[in-house]
């Protein structure tokens, strides 16, 4: 079955301490992207990407980083400079034939960061 | 400004029962697209229905249906015959062909189903 695995679901987090978010698809779809929920929330774009070895910021992009080495992988790195980043991440991945404003968002099932 | 506006932050409907979620957006791109996802407790989102700009009729999928008003700038979710299972946060949003993919998600709506 074709999808999205985002790994770990739960990570804890000490303060100074970078992590990175594992997202993996296997749908063949060109752009990636991560998303951001705080409780009761809506999802807030964090870093996209259209095509391997591109991608842009998004809304809130200071204090994470990525890359999209293979088109399979997008990780996401939460930095020590992310002041806050006790969250909900979702990853989610598109295909691109349709032009920009079509074609669904695929999501994982998210990954919940924990600082303590 | 808010590009994707939802004003009701929670919903409560009887099972069987029909119900509206609201949405209003705003775009100076003649063309976009709208979708509805929905959010169980789980966390995962699920993607329900997709109405483009130009398309002339409302979408449809089996019991949730969009109503498309173009010039109000607003795209409702309809879903009939409520079930238990319906239960969940439901997420506008919008995506741009201006803005190179990115989508934009409104605050979400928490639709409580009740027997």
């Amino acid at each position: 079955d074709g999808g999205i695995t985002q790994s770990p679901k739960y990570l804890f987090r000490k303060e100074g301490q970078n992590v990175t978010l594992s997202c993996e698809q296997n749908l063949n779809h060109d752009a990636m992207y991560w998303y951001r929920q705080d409780p009761g929330q809506g999802l807030r774009l964090i870093y996209y990407s259209q095509i391997v070895n591109d991608f842009q910021k998004g809304d809130i992009a200071e204090g994470y980083s990525v890359s999209r080495e293979k088109k399979e992988s997008f990780p996401l790195t939460v930095t020590s400079a992310q002041k806050n980043p006790t969250a909900f991440y979702l990853c989610a991945s598109r295909r691109t034939s349709g032009g920009y404003n079509t074609g669904e968002l695929f999501f994982g099932e998210g990954s919940r960061l924990t600082v303590l | 400004a808010q590009k994707i506006t939802q004003t009701q932050p929670g919903m409560f409907v009887q099972e069987k029962e029909a119900v509206t979620l609201d949405c209003t957006y705003d775009t100076s791109d003649p063309s976009y697209g709208l979708f509805w996802y929905k959010q169980p407790s789980s966390g995962e989102m699920i993607f329900l229905i997709y109405q483009g700009s130009y398309d002339q009729q409302n979408a449809t999928e089996g019991r949730y249906s969009l109503n498309f008003q173009k010039a109000r700038k607003s795209a409702n979710l309809v879903i009939s015959a409520s079930q238990l299972g319906d239960s969940a946060m439901y997420f506008c949003a919008m995506r741009e062909a201006l803005n190179a993919g990115k989508s934009t998600f409104g605050d979400g709506t928490t639709l409580t189903v009740k027997p």
